[in-house]
């Protein structure tokens, strides 16, 4: 069964204190796996797009990272402004219904 | 006005209403995506449109029905809905499948 699991569900950093998130997933045929970003009462905003594994996407303080079993989002240094839910999905087979979401994980950075 | 703009941003409505959601992307793309966000799940795909055809119904209820007159629009139609329709509902485009997906703000939608 196509899966998509993140954690932690929560995360709470200090500014300035460097994490990761995970995103890991069991799908047969991964065609590519996207990173948003979702502030409250927003919608989705995109982040990053990784096809294959080793490729890694920067953009400011976030970093993101594939393998063949999970994918990292790296925050360097975050600031409060970088608190929002971060959504993980993979892309499996070539049909539009072969996208699978994350419930996500909620991060808040203490200023 | 750019990307994509879904009205109304809020909508109450009783069991017995019919209201519609109205969705608008900016971008030239020619998917569009009706998706239902509720707490603690991950965003369920409700249907799928490609070049203004339906391609995709994940087995969703009758009193949720679509509709894309042009590949710019598309809108979502509802009536006789129930409690447990209260949601975040996200309309969302892409240049095709295989490509990220642009979001509008949503609709909070509450069934009373």
């Amino acid at each position: 069964e196509d899966q998509v699991t993140q954690s932690p569900e929560a995360l709470r950093l200090q500014e300035g204190e460097s994490s990761s998130l995970n995103c890991s997933y069991t799908v047969s045929g991964l065609r590519g796996l996207f990173w948003y970003r979702q502030d409250p009462g927003k919608g989705p905003e995109f982040l990053f797009t990784l096809y294959s594994a080793g490729e890694e996407k920067e953009k400011e303080r976030l970093k993101a990272t594939l393998t063949k079993k999970e994918s990292f989002l790296h925050i360097t240094a975050p600031k409060p402004e970088d608190s929002a839910t971060y959504l993980c999905a993979v892309q499996a087979g070539t049909g539009a219904n072969n996208l699978f979401f994350g419930t996500g994980t909620r991060l808040t950075v203490i200023p | 006005e750019t990307g994509v703009t879904q009205t109304p941003r809020h909508l109450v409505m009783g069991m017995t209403n019919k209201k519609s959601l109205k969705c608008e992307q900016h971008l030239g793309h020619n998917a569009m995506y009706w998706y239902k966000q509720s707490a603690k799940k991950p965003l369920e795909l409700m249907f799928v449109y490609n070049f203004k055809e339906q391609t995709e119904n994940n087995s969703v209820p009758s009193r949720f029905s679509p509709e894309c007159p042009n590949s710019s629009h598309l809108f979502l139609h509802l009536h006789t809905l129930q409690p447990e329709d209260s949601a975040l509902y996200l309309c969302a485009s892409s240049q095709d499948y295989r490509r990220e997906q642009y979001f509008g703000p949503g609709t909070r939608l509450t069934v009373t």
